[in-house]
């Protein structure tokens, strides 16, 4: 059984750029949600998607998007890149929507903006 | 409302007990427990619906307490392994987990 996997593993982007992070969910788990952790902080729920669709949203703004795929893949886009978005982006995988499920994180990419 | 974890941090030798508590200040519909080692993702513990329960596996179990809108997650007989930092997850019922800031535990052997 495949565990869930993030790329990048680490990134550095400039203040006002984009970027596309990725992660592939667990083996048979069809909901994937996405969160921010900034060092000494507990993680910061952004949204989850359940078979494609926006299920739940944190408070970000919305150049905070993201996608799933038939495969239940997804990615988290950020437009607009800010100083303060530099952290840990760890997504998580379920195996139903809600979170009333385990959720297995994957090892986060850490996005540093410049 | 994000919930509000104590202690912030405490230090324990191995076989020691710990407990660590969690309050929010609105209505809770689930409480979840994560742990997360340095440098690693954060492991799940244990999640409690609401009605009042409590769960347990091994030597870390959690109470829930609905009219109190408070957890607590108690370790007993402590490892070295259980260092790291616990986070609690609180839900409203609006498809939203908002985690505290944690507790950091460090276990002395």
């Amino acid at each position: 059984e495949t565990g869930v996997t993030q790329s990048p593993t680490h990134l550095i982007k400039t203040r006002g750029q984009q970027v596309t992070l990725r992660c592939s969910s667990q083996s048979g788990h069809n909901t994937v949600s996405w969160y921010q952790q900034a060092l000494g902080q507990g993680p910061q729920f952004i949204f989850q998607y359940y078979r494609e669709e926006e299920n739940g949203r944190g408070n970000f703004p919305p150049r905070f998007s993201g996608l799933q795929f038939p495969n239940y893949s997804s990615e988290l886009n950020v437009n607009a890149l800010e100083l303060d978005d530099s952290a840990l982006y760890l997504c998580a995988s379920s195996l139903g929507q809600g979170l009333t499920y385990e959720q297995y994180f994957g090892p986060g990419t850490r996005l540093t903006v410049t | 409302q994000q919930p509000v974890q104590s202690p912030q941090a405490v230090i324990l030798r191995e076989g020691e007990d710990a407990v660590i508590n969690c309050s929010s200040s609105k209505a809770l519909y689930s409480v979840h427990w994560y742990r997360q080692k340095h440098g690693e993702a954060p492991v799940f513990l244990m999640i409690l619906l609401k009605g009042g329960e409590q769960k347990g596996h091994d030597k870390i179990s959690a109470s829930f307490n609905e009219k109190k809108q408070q957890s607590s997650l108690y370790l007993t007989a402590s490892q070295l392994s259980y260092s790291g930092t616990y986070f609690c997850g609180t839900e409203v019922g609006d498809d939203k987990i908002i985690f505290g800031k944690g507790t950091r535990l460090h276990i002395l052997p």
